[in-house]
Order: C-alpha cells, then sequence, then structure tokens
C-alpha cells in the first residue's frame, strides 16, 4: 500500500518557469489537499478537494493552481515561478471530515527551489 | 478564525527523561486537535488526537496528550523519552464548523540526547 505519492522529489526552477506537481492516493480519499512548509511557519494550506472535479482556496492560494480530474490524482501548477514559491510542498488525504475519517495523511513531500 | 501556538522552537530532553511539547490553540466552536511527528526528509505522520471524550488521549510511539480546555491547551507528553523521537512535532487545530481546514501550529523541533 504506498498511500499518499508525490512526483517529483526536488525540481529547480527558474523564475518565471512553469510546472505541475503530482500527487497520487491509492486509499480512495475523498478529500485532498496541497500544502507549503516553511521554516517557523508550520504548514498552510494552499488549495484543498473534497471530491473529484471540485477544488477550493484554502489559506495561500495565489500564484498556484489546481486541478481534481481524478479521484486519485490532486495536482499542483505553478504557472510562472517566483522565488517566493521556493519551499517544500505537501500532498495530504483523507476520507472526509467525520468523526473516524479526518485524519490527514502525508506524502514524502516535494523540495522546489525557485531560481 | 482558528489558531495554534507552539511556544518553543527546540525542547532538549535527555534519553529516559520525561518529554514535553506545549501547544495552545484558539477556536470559536469545539475544537478538534491533532499531534503529527516529521521525521527528516519524510511527511508528516499522525500521533493522535482529540475529538470529544476523556481529556487524556493516548497514540502511537507511546505519547499521550492532554486537552485542557479552560486553558485552550493540547500538549504532547511522553514520560520516558528515546533517542528516536528526535524530529519535529506539530500541534494541528480544526473547527468542527470549519469545514475540513486544518491549522498548523510552527512546529517544534524536539532533540533527544543519549
Amino acid at each position: 500500500n504506498a498511500g499518499v505519492t508525490q512526483t517529483p522529489k526536488f525540481r529547480v526552477l527558474k523564475t518565471g518557469q512553469s510546472m505541475t506537481l503530482l500527487c497520487a492516493q491509492d486509499m480512495n480519499h475523498e478529500y485532498m489537499y496541497w500544502y507549503r512548509q516553511d521554516p517557523g511557519m508550520g504548514l498552510r494550506l494552499i488549495h484543498y478537494s473534497v471530491g473529484e472535479g471540485t477544488t477550493a482556496k484554502g489559506e495561500v492560494p495565489d500564484g498556484y493552481n489546481v486541478s481534481r480530474l481524478k479521484k486519485q490524482n490532486f495536482l499542483l501548477g505553478l504557472e510562472s515561478a517566483a522565488p517566493s514559491q521556493t519551499s517544500v510542498y505537501f500532498c495530504a488525504s483523507s476520507y472526509g471530515v467525520a468523526e473516524g475519517k479526518n485524519i490527514q495523511y502525508f506524502g514524502a513531500g516535494t523540495r522546489l527551489s525557485v531560481l | 478564525a482558528q489558531s495554534v501556538a507552539q511556544p518553543e522552537d527546540q525542547v532538549n530532553v535527555a534519553e529516559g527523561n520525561p518529554l514535553t511539547v506545549k501547544c495552545t490553540y484558539s477556536v470559536s466552536g469545539n475544537p478538534y486537535l491533532f499531534w503529527y511527528v516529521q521525521y527528516p526528509n519524510r511527511g508528516l505522520q499522525f500521533l493522535l488526537k482529540y475529538i470529544t471524550g476523556d481529556n487524556l488521549v493516548k497514540g502511537s510511539y507511546g505519547f499521550e496528550a492532554e486537552f485542557n480546555k479552560s486553558q485552550t491547551s493540547f500538549h504532547l507528553k511522553k514520560p520516558s523519552a528515546l533517542v528516536s523521537d528526535s524530529a519535529l512535532y506539530f500541534c494541528a487545530v480544526r473547527d468542527d464548523a470549519a469545514g475540513n481546514k486544518l491549522t498548523f501550529g510552527g512546529g517544534t523541533r524536539v532533540l533527544v540526547k543519549p
């Protein structure tokens, strides 16, 4: 059971380049999330999805877009990367929000540097 | 709005001694509280959670946490720390009126010395 898989693990971009981060989960979870982790700031929610075909903005959505075309995949896109987007990105998933279903399971992260 | 504070950036403890990692929270409704641990170059792993019921919650790897409503705290504890407990610990809160969005604290690095 792979759980939550993120690709790539590392990436270096130049300012203005675009890229897509892929998150895949094999637990049949409805909810998926993208976070960024910066030193001393914990994890901040970028976008999330409550089901296939749906997306919603989190705390820090600017500069990012997402898509959930398939239940098992949640893509995070950077259309024009900026140095401020240098961070570690984590994807997570959960069954839902009800008691017993609200634990989020995390991928190993993608370390992104924008020069 | 919901928020979480972890007042200590780092906690140092000798192996075998008790470990406490502090967390306080603020929510408008009833809190759902979580602790996660992150080992180097890994994602976050769930340790334990409080939803309702007993104020003392037991979780993975011998960790427990005590919910204190009057002090709005949810401190993580372990009676006897191991070197392998050295990691980054995150407290998170979800307001039962805020849907599925977790708010994380800034994290506390725990260093357990032999």
